[in-house]
């Protein structure tokens, strides 16, 4: 079992650029969430989904922030324009049972 | 909203020493308590969790108690060895669903 896949590893954009980050859940996990993480606010739900269809989007910060899931093994975060602010670790996690399996993460720093 | 804290924010132990990491939650309807540890540039990892008709689970050298009336969890660390040295995170449920609200993470420093 490969994990949760996210790409990229690492992003570095200019304020105002879309970023799209990118996540492979687990075969057969029928959950997938966004988190953020930053050293203020700690790990921060930002949406999930349960069988590709979105149930929570209450953590999205704002209207620049966007997630799909257009099928059972891929989904993505977007955010446009992006903002310094919006700089920090994103994790995407699946499960089957509603213990999220976490993803190694995106770092983005927004310059 | 269920709100969780952490408490210390970081502990430093000597090597072989056990490691107590204590957790409070607000909502009484959390069901789930589940531990995660997370090292240096890579993602949470689920180490041990609890369900609230459980008192105390244990795996090897880790332990999670649960009181329910004082709503705190704890996550207990024995014969502590480097590579235990890490940030740990506490979560519960939010009332009975799937979504978790964590803590800020304690660090966890193990002296060899």
């Amino acid at each position: 079992d490969a994990g949760v896949i996210q790409s990229p590893r690492h992003e570095v954009t200019e304020m105002g650029q879309e970023v799209t980050l990118r996540c492979k859940p687990i075969s057969g996990h029928d959950y997938l969430f966004w988190y953020r993480q930053t050293m203020m606010r700690g790990l921060e739900l930002l949406i999930y989904f349960n069988n590709n269809v979105p149930i929570d989007d209450s953590g999205m910060p704002e209207d620049r922030f966007s997630a799909k899931m257009p099928n059972a093994s891929f989904s993505t975060l977007k955010i446009q324009p992006s903002e310094p602010r919006d700089s920090a670790v994103y994790f995407c996690a699946s499960s089957s049972s509603g213990t999220p399996n976490f993803g190694p993460g995106t770092r983005l720093t927004v310059t | 909203g269920e709100n969780v804290e952490q408490h210390p924010s970081t502990l430093s132990v000597q090597e072989g020493d056990s490691a107590v990491i204590k957790c409070t939650y607000s909502d009484s309807a959390s069901n789930y308590f589940p531990w995660y540890k997370q090292e240096l540039g890579k993602g949470p990892q689920l180490i041990i969790d609890i369900r609230s008709n459980v008192g105390e689970k244990k795996d090897q050298r880790i332990a999670v108690t649960l009181n329910k009336t004082a709503k705190h969890f704890s996550l207990h660390i024995t014969e502590t060895q480097p590579e235990d040295s890490a940030v740990y995170f506490c979560a519960a449920s939010i009332g009975g669903n799937n979504r978790l609200a964590f803590g800020k993470g304690n660090q966890v420093v193990v002296i060899p």
